[in-house]
């Protein structure tokens, strides 16, 4: 089954206690992205991949840290949390920025709190 | 950061009833705009993309429709079920950048 998962699911932590939300699709897709959904402030794009190795900055990406050393994993990675970072974290991926190739699929959502 | 807007932000309706959101974005250098149902508790899903100038899409009885050039799409439900109640997103890809930015939703509640 194509699919997008992310791990854990929820999550709660405290501040300043570095911790990862995995990420892995098995479409092999090229592009992952990270976005954080916040109440009335819909889906906000924290970092994207284009490809292996190829990593860039989204709309909100202080304080995160993302890699992609491998095609289908895209992990995310709080240095050190603070309880702005609380949240629900969405990954997603699709196969290229090509048009109509381009719609994401969606993992099931990681939601954070930070104490 | 792009500016997508959707409106309105919360839309209450009734059984049967037909209605429609939009979505707005700047309409130079436009590449492709999306549309996703999110609903509550799940993960958003694809439901359009579209990347031409007026394209039409149909699902069911959910239609979406393109102006590139005055940097607008719509989305319509006819006869709308109160299994439709779910966010509809937008997200746009333009201004010179192929990544596509997501506006804040559409809250569609259908009363049975």
């Amino acid at each position: 089954e194509a699919q997008v998962t992310q791990n854990p699911r929820y999550l709660i932590t405290v501040t300043g206690k570095k911790l990862t939300v995995t990420c892995s699709q098995n479409m092999n897709h090229e592009y992952m992205s990270w976005y954080r959904q916040d109440p009335g402030l819909g889906l906000r794009q924290i970092y994207y991949s284009m490809n292996v190795e190829v990593t860039d900055k989204g709309d909100v990406p202080e304080g995160y840290k993302v890699s992609r050393k491998e095609k289908r994993n895209f992990p995310l990675i709080l240095e050190s949390p603070s309880p702005n970072q609380t949240s629900l974290y969405f990954c997603a991926s699709s196969f290229s920025l090509a048009g109509d190739t381009d719609t994401q699929y969606f993992g099931p959502g990681t939601r954070l709190t930070v104490l | 950061i792009l500016n997508v807007e959707q409106s309105p932000q919360s839309l209450h309706v009734q059984e049967g009833d037909s209605t429609n959101f939009t979505c707005s974005f700047p309409s130079s250098n436009f590449y492709a705009l999306h549309w996703y149902r999110w609903e509550t508790a799940k993960s958003p899903e694809a439901l359009f993309v579209m990347t031409l100038n007026g394209d039409e899409k149909k699902k069911g009885r959910i239609s979406a429709t393109l102006n590139t050039k005055e940097g607008y799409s719509y989305l319509y439900i006819k006869g709308s079920q109160p299994e439709d109640s779910a966010t509809y997103l937008c997200a746009c890809a333009s201004g010179g950048s192929y990544i596509p930015t997501f506006g804040r939703g559409t809250s569609l509640i259908v009363h049975p």
